[in-house]
């Protein structure tokens, strides 16, 4: 079946700091795959997204590339800030067969920077 | 562009009370529709998807039952809460699949806490 996995934290750094937030995934066929952020209290907001193999997403300084031969699309960002503290989660939709209707979530990982 | 709503934004309701939450959304046609639970922690729990009107599938079985009345409505019920129930519940849509360019991004709501006492 289809499953991601990643890093569940929680993962503190400082501002300025480099962030990575590592994701890797189980698939048949091609999924595609997306991040998604959560500010406490809210509705989880749609970050990026990459549906071909080499694809990068990036939106808001973050970054991730879909790489097909380590089946991973980890989250980038090259200085976080205060307000980036949230919840990560990683996603994939198979793209294949009748699991097109349903997105395949990780546990999410908990972020908090700090001044 | 698109919207989705959801009330109330908090609930506190006794054990064995009805519940009824509202999920809209607008700005766009046939929407697929979800309901989602987020208890303790972060998970996401899938509950119910539907493609169209009167078309719900449930992903896990427990006291909780939805409808979807209106092509962009979806509601979530149960006629008796248990303590088990409170959570975070999130309702989301994606475009109809099949259609050129769609790849099944979900569009949250901003969720309803509902706390059961």
């Amino acid at each position: 079946g289809n499953s991601v996995t990643q890093m569940e934290g929680p993962v503190t750094l400082s501002e300025e700091a480099f962030l990575t937030i590592n994701c890797t995934y189980t698939a048949t066929g091609y999924p595609s795959l997306f991040w998604y952020v959560q500010y406490p209290g809210e509705g989880l907001q749609l970050l990026l997204k990459a549906t071909k193999a080499d694809d990068k997403g990036s939106n808001k300084g973050f970054e991730a590339t879909y790489r097909k031969e380590t089946t991973s699309f980890h989250l980038e960002k090259g200085s976080v800030q205060v307000s980036d503290s949230a919840v990560y989660f990683c996603a994939l939709n198979p793209n294949s067969g009748g699991s097109n209707y349903k997105l395949t979530f990780g546990k999410g990982t908990l972020l908090t920077v700090n001044p | 562009s698109q919207t989705i709503h959801q009330w109330p934004a908090t609930l506190v309701q006794p054990v064995g009370s009805p519940l009824s939450l509202e999920c809209t959304v607008e700005g766009t046609s046939n929407p697929n529709l979800y309901w989602y639970r987020q208890a303790a922690g972060r998970g996401l729990q899938l509950l119910f998807y539907s493609v169209g009107i009167g078309q719900i599938s449930s992903e896990v079985p427990q006291n909780l039952s939805a409808s979807r009345p209106q092509d962009r409505q979806f509601i979530l019920s149960s006629k008796k809460l248990l303590l088990s129930d409170s959570g975070f519940y999130l309702c989301a849509w994606s475009a109809t699949i099949g259609l050129a360019g769609v790849w099944n991004e979900q569009f949250f709501g901003p969720g309803t806490r509902l706390t059961v006492l």
